[in-house]
């Protein structure tokens, strides 16, 4: 268990419509980061928080949004969704702003239909 | 980042050691060497990370050549649950750890 809590674990959902994704981090980390990995790819980076603030930006699409909250929990909003979405979507934290090693959560594994 | 490169594949006998290579010929001098695995789907875990000297830990050792154009992530008594997909990543200490650039890894089967 890396301490790392995302919900929910499995989404369906049909085209076009929105979706939250949630992350609890490990107690005591600042940092939260969001990846995507569809079907037999990559990791791909999208988003980074740190204690609240945008602080870096990968391949996100504009119809999807983050953000983290003061109690340092993070949101990832997908809108508009299309088939290409699907995937299963990562949440990472690490103690501190820099390249500290990160703990992933489970993930929550999302099929647009 | 600088780029890695690993094989696609590998397999492994149960209890014998796995070497996993990596190569970041490019790699700087600010840079460490970080492995991650990814076991079917789950989270990826932390493995080890280092900057030019050997590391070693409860799950791993880490060695990395004088050079440090290339490493070898060593797992000394492969079982069936360490089959996973496992990545090489490099990264500047001093920049966000988010854009790590995790590549597509090599995939290691533990054959009993």
């Amino acid at each position: 268990d890396s301490g790392v809590t995302q919900t929910p674990k499995h989404l369906i959902t049909a085209t076009g419509q929105r979706v939250t994704l949630r992350c609890s981090p490990r107690s005591g980390d600042l940092s939260v980061y969001w990846y995507q990995q569809s079907l037999d790819q990559g990791l791909q980076f999208l988003i980074q928080y740190y204690n609240g603030e945008e602080r870096a930006k990968g391949n996100i699409l504009e119809r999807f949004s983050a953000q983290q909250f003061p109690d340092l929990h993070s949101e990832l909003n997908l809108s508009s969704l299309e088939l290409g979405d699907s995937a299963l979507y990562f949440c990472a934290s690490s103690p501190v702003g820099g390249s500290e090693k990160l703990f992933f959560g489970s993930g929550t594994q999302l099929s647009v239909l | 980042d600088a780029k890695t490169t690993q094989p696609p594949s590998m397999d492994c006998a149960e209890g014998r050691a796995a070497n996993l290579p990596c190569n970041h010929s490019t790699i700087s001098g600010n840079e460490y060497v970080y492995w991650y695995r990814q076991i079917h789907s789950q989270g990826p875990q932390y493995i080890i990370h280092g900057l030019k000297n050997n590391e070693t830990n409860e799950m791993a050792s880490l060695i990395i050549t004088e050079d440090r154009k290339s490493s070898t992530l060593i797992l000394p008594h492969a079982t069936l649950r360490d089959t996973a997909v496992y990545y090489c990543i490099v990264r500047p200490m001093n920049t966000n750890a988010g854009k790590s650039t995790f590549g597509d890894g090599t995939t290691l089967t533990v054959k009993p």
